[in-house]
């Protein structure tokens, strides 16, 4: 299986600075089709998850574009450009490349 | 509106059973692959099933193959999952999510198995 792996699990952020949260993964999320199935979820406190940003670099509608994607192969990134507090959460990339489908560990968005 | 929503979580105790119901609405539901993934208490997400749009692929992980059947009635615009020989470690939130890449989640339901 392929096994993702996130960083750092907990990142305490000033309010306005930016984010920066790392996802790799133990194989290629290249898929055959020429695509590449890295997404990025967010999850606030008390909800459930929402899909911020799929194929790795395109945000869902209504995301703020302070969120950005990129990466390729196997190393990934989430960036928040400027935090906001409603920014705080659990963040969770995840592969849909190979099967069994596979999420990190998540990482922890607090306010400093 | 999209909208999935899940029902008839419950406390239910080892070795038990329980069924998962997931209600679409806002969308042809009948087009979309599905999945179920679960969230144990203060823990990640954990991908569960998944099921096409047509019911010809279905996939589980390791971890509920043999005791978790996933299905769906297009025609009732709803998605299932039957879980048997349930375990402690079952224990979780179990959310709906649509197509194989999650666009759109359910706020979940509760399952708790304890005796």
């Amino acid at each position: 299986d392929v096994v993702m792996t996130q960083s750092p699990l907990s990142l305490p952020v000033t309010l306005g600075q930016p984010a920066s949260i790392s996802c790799r993964s133990s194989q290629s999320l290249v898929h055959s089709d020429g695509n590449t199935y890295l997404n990025w979820f967010q999850q606030r406190p008390g909800q459930s998850p929402r899909r911020l940003i799929y194929k790795v670099s395109n945000r869902d509608s209504g995301v703020p574009d302070r969120f950005s994607g990129s990466g390729s192969g196997t190393d990934f990134t989430l960036k928040i450009t400027r935090v906001e507090a409603e920014d705080v959460g659990v963040y969770y990339c995840m592969q849909g490349t190979h099967w069994p489908k596979g999420f990190g560990q998540g990482t922890k968005v607090e306010i400093k | 509106e999209v909208q999935l929503v899940e029902s008839g979580g419950g406390l239910v105790q080892p070795g038990g059973s329980l069924r998962l119901s997931c209600a679409a609405s806002g969308f042809t539901f009948s087009s979309y692959s599905m999945n179920w993934v679960r969230q144990a208490p203060g823990k990640g997400l954990e991908w569960v099933s998944y099921i096409s749009s047509s019911t010809s692929t279905i996939y589980y992980a390791d971890s509920v193959k043999g005791r978790f059947t996933i299905s769906r009635d297009n025609a009732k615009n709803s998605l299932y999952l039957q879980m048997n020989s349930l375990r402690g470690e079952d224990t979780a939130v179990y959310y709906c999510a649509r197509t194989s890449y999650m666009d759109v989640w359910g706020k979940g339901t509760t399952v708790t198995v304890s005796s």
